[in-house]
């Protein structure tokens, strides 16, 4: 029944690591979202995809890559973690991209890295 | 200058005031305006959208924007200790640009 899920809620790994997020959407949105909220608790953009698409690819590390194998799913892989990558990571979803852009949230993954 | 901007709080209000909201941003082409609420450890949830200037309500949410002024506001009518929760601004520049949030504590 959840919208827009996110797997794993937690993630705790060591400085140097490759990690992988995944997310799906149940809505039949077109548009998927990536965003990092900090410890200060500002949200930002990462990336966007529609329809399987790159449109939206902010100021990110080449360490971050996304991925979408289809409309329902954006997946996030993070190469060689570092102490700067902690914090918690949404994925969204959208009906379609602008002008509207009601966007919905999935329950979020907290990335600990030590 | 950036993108979007919020009043800084926390923003300590009694049970059944009035807690007023407010955000400015910065790109004149913006056309949709969106106010997210985020219970601390949640994900934010969209709570009100606005296309046009003026007042739109639900329930006791009112937004307001007028975007000559580049300024939008939320107002929560008799607040609830459950209104307790940062409320983010989100404006499309675009894409969704998000001011850094306004935390509103509701006392009882």
């Amino acid at each position: 029944d959840t919208a827009v899920s996110q797997t794993p809620k937690y993630l705790v790994t060591q400085m140097g690591n490759d990690k992988s997020i995944k997310c799906e959407q149940n809505l039949g949105h077109d548009t998927m979202y990536w965003y990092k909220q900090d410890s200060k608790k500002f949200l930002k953009i990462m990336f966007s995809y529609n329809n399987k698409e790159l449109i939206i690819n902010e100021t990110v590390p080449n360490r971050f890559s996304p991925k979408s194998p289809d409309k329902a799913h954006l997946n996030l892989h993070i190469n060689s973690l570092e102490l700067g990558d902690s914090a918690v990571y949404f994925c969204a979803s959208s009906q379609r991209g602008p002008p509207t852009l009601e966007q919905f949230f999935g329950p979020g993954t907290r990335l600990t890295v030590l | 200058q950036k993108e979007v901007e919020q009043n800084s709080g926390p923003l300590s209000v009694p049970e059944g005031a009035i807690a007023s909201l407010n955000c400015t941003y910065s790109d004149r082409v913006s056309q949709s305006f969106f106010w997210y609420r985020q219970y601390s450890g949640k994900s934010p949830e969209l709570i009100m959208s606005i296309y046009s200037n003026g007042d739109k309500e639900d329930g006791r949410f009112t937004a307001q924007l007028n975007k000559a002024s580049q300024y939008v506001s939320l107002l929560i009518r008799d607040s609830q200790p459950s209104d307790s929760a940062t409320y983010l601004c989100a404006v499309n520049t675009g894409k969704l640009s998000f001011g850094a949030g306004t935390t509103v504590t509701v006392r009882a």
